[in-house]
């Protein structure tokens, strides 16, 4: 079967550095994904990544390790805009398999 | 404006009554999907279509049917409604679903109560 696990709830104080883990375990992979979801909204891309590695894109940066099975989002200067879910995300073939979430709190 | 528009945004019905959400998206993009979201479970793909008259299931495809007569539409059939398909359903397209990955574009999701 195919499993992608992610802790429920985090939560982080402004201006603090949080990093959201993500473990995978499926039939395939071509890459994988990071959404953010604001509650009652629909979610949006932050990253994707193909190859093992860190990509950094300003405040964002998410690492991959396939041998692993493991990628992590981490979120710098957190601003209260960023108070939302990160949703982790595998693809493989056309498929698309998603992680539960992670609700990000953050506290001034 | 590129967008993914999804209707109705809000529907309530009852058990058995047959009904369609629509899915449209202006980008030209040959990728299409639709998925449902219910609290602790995240995001479950429910039926994706590679271009128009290709179509394949999902992870919860039951219960459900979808057509690709054109590009651009993506409509979600729910022939007899359930209970336990009361949910969020987001529709949202990409570029192409293959081994180049791109990123999908949503719609702004149909709150769905069957009672």
């Amino acid at each position: 079967g195919q499993n992608i696990d992610q802790p429920t709830e985090m939560t982080a104080t402004e201006g603090a550095i949080v990093q959201i883990n993500c473990t995978y375990q499926t039939s395939g992979f071509n890459g994988l994904f990071w959404y953010q979801q604001h509650a009652g909204e629909a979610p949006t891309f932050l990253s994707y990544n193909v190859l093992d590695g860190l990509e950094e894109k300003g405040r964002f940066s998410s690492f991959l390790s396939r041998s692993k099975g493991y990628s992590y989002l981490l979120l710098k200067e957190l601003q209260m805009k960023d108070s939302a879910s990160y949703l982790c995300a595998v693809t493989f073939n056309y498929q698309l398999i998603w992680g539960a979430g992670t609700k990000l709190i953050i506290k001034p | 404006e590129a967008q993914v528009t999804q209707n109705p945004r809000y529907l309530i019905t009852v058990t058995g009554k047959k009904l369609t959400v629509t899915c449209s998206q202006n980008m030209n993009h040959e990728y299409m999907s639709w998925y449902r979201q219910d609290p602790g479970l995240g995001l479950r793909q429910i039926y994706y279509s590679m271009n128009v008259e290709v179509t394949d299931k999902g992870d919860v495809p039951e219960g459900y049917k979808v057509s690709r007569k054109e590009k651009r539409n993506f409509p979600l059939i729910l022939e007899s409604p359930s209970p336990n398909q009361t949910s969020l359903y987001f529709c949202a397209s990409s570029l192409s679903g293959g081994l180049a990955s791109y990123e999908q574009y949503f719609g702004p999701g149909t709150r769905l109560t069957v009672t």
